[in-house]
C-alpha cells in the first residue's frame, strides 16, 4: 500500500518569498511522483513528475521538487511567488505495480499575499 | 487536440436517487479513471478502465458502478445515493496504463440532499 503526506494544510507567504511545500510518502516499492495544482472550481493540472533519472525536476513556471528516496520525500519549492501562484497543491504517488491509480495526498492551500 | 470534458459541471440529487456522471476523454487516449474528491480532501481513486474493461478499483461500494464505451468516454453512476456522496468527482484519461500522462477534467460538482 502507498500513501503521502503532505505536512502542511496551510501556507501563507508574502509575494517575491520563498515557499516550500511538503511532501512524504510511504511506499515498499519504487514509486513515481507528482505535484498538481488545482485552481478554484477548477480540475487537476499537472505541475511536474518523477518517473526515472535526475532526480530534480523543474516545471516551466519555476516550481521544482527534489525526490530524495533516503528520506521518501518530493518537497515542492519556488524561490520566488507570485500572487497568481494561489492555488491548491496536491502531492500524488503511483508505482509501476499500481497501474496508474494515483494515491493523493491532503492537500496544501498555498496563498500569496501583496 | 481538446481535452478531458465532463458533464454535468453542477448537479443536485435527493438521497437515494441515482446519478449518472459522463466523461469524454482526450483525442488518443484508452484509458480512463474516476477520482472522488470530497470537500477539503485529496482525490480518491475510485475506479479505471482500460480498453473498455474495468483495470483496478479503489475502496468504494458496489453502487458505485461504470461504463467505458468504443469511443474510450465513461459513465460514472452512483445508485442509492448518500450525502456523504457529496463530491467533486474528477474523471482523468492517459494513452495506456500510464500515470504520468494523465490529463484531468474540470469535474462534476455532485451535491445530495
Amino acid at each position: 500500500a502507498q500513501s503521502v503526506t503532505q505536512l502542511d494544510s496551510q501556507v501563507p507567504v508574502f509575494e517575491e518569498a520563498p515557499v516550500e511545500l511538503r511532501c512524504n510518502y510511504s511506499s515498499s516499492v519504487s514509486v513515481y511522483l507528482f505535484w498538481y495544482v488545482q485552481y478554484p472550481n477548477q480540475g487537476l493540472q499537472l505541475l511536474l513528475k518523477y518517473l526515472s533519472g535526475s532526480t530534480l525536476v523543474e516545471s516551466i513556471n519555476g516550481f521544482e521538487a527534489e525526490f530524495n528516496k533516503s528520506q521518501t520525500s518530493f518537497h515542492l519549492r519556488k524561490p520566488s511567488v507570485h500572487i497568481s501562484d494561489t492555488a491548491e497543491y496536491f502531492c500524488a504517488v503511483s508505482s509501476p505495480l499500481s497501474g496508474s491509480r494515483l494515491t493523493f495526498g491532503e492537500g496544501t492551500q498555498l496563498t500569496v499575499n501583496p | 487536440e481538446t481535452g478531458v470534458t465532463q458533464s454535468p459541471t453542477h448537479l443536485i440529487k435527493t438521497r437515494g436517487q441515482q446519478v449518472t456522471l459522463r466523461c469524454s476523454s482526450q483525442s488518443g487516449h484508452n484509458t480512463v479513471s474516476w477520482y472522488q474528491q470530497a470537500l477539503g480532501q485529496g482525490p480518491q481513486f475510485i475506479f479505471q478502465y482500460y480498453r473498455e474493461e474495468e483495470n483496478g478499483r479503489g475502496n468504494f461500494p458496489p453502487r458505485f458502478s461504470g461504463l467505458q464505451f468504443p469511443n474510450y468516454s465513461s459513465e460514472l453512476n452512483v445508485n442509492a445515493l448518500e450525502l456523504d456522496d457529496s463530491a467533486l468527482y474528477l474523471c482523468a484519461s492517459s494513452s495506456g496504463l500510464n500515470a504520468g500522462g494523465y490529463t484531468f477534467g474540470s469535474g462534476t460538482r455532485l451535491t445530495v440532499v
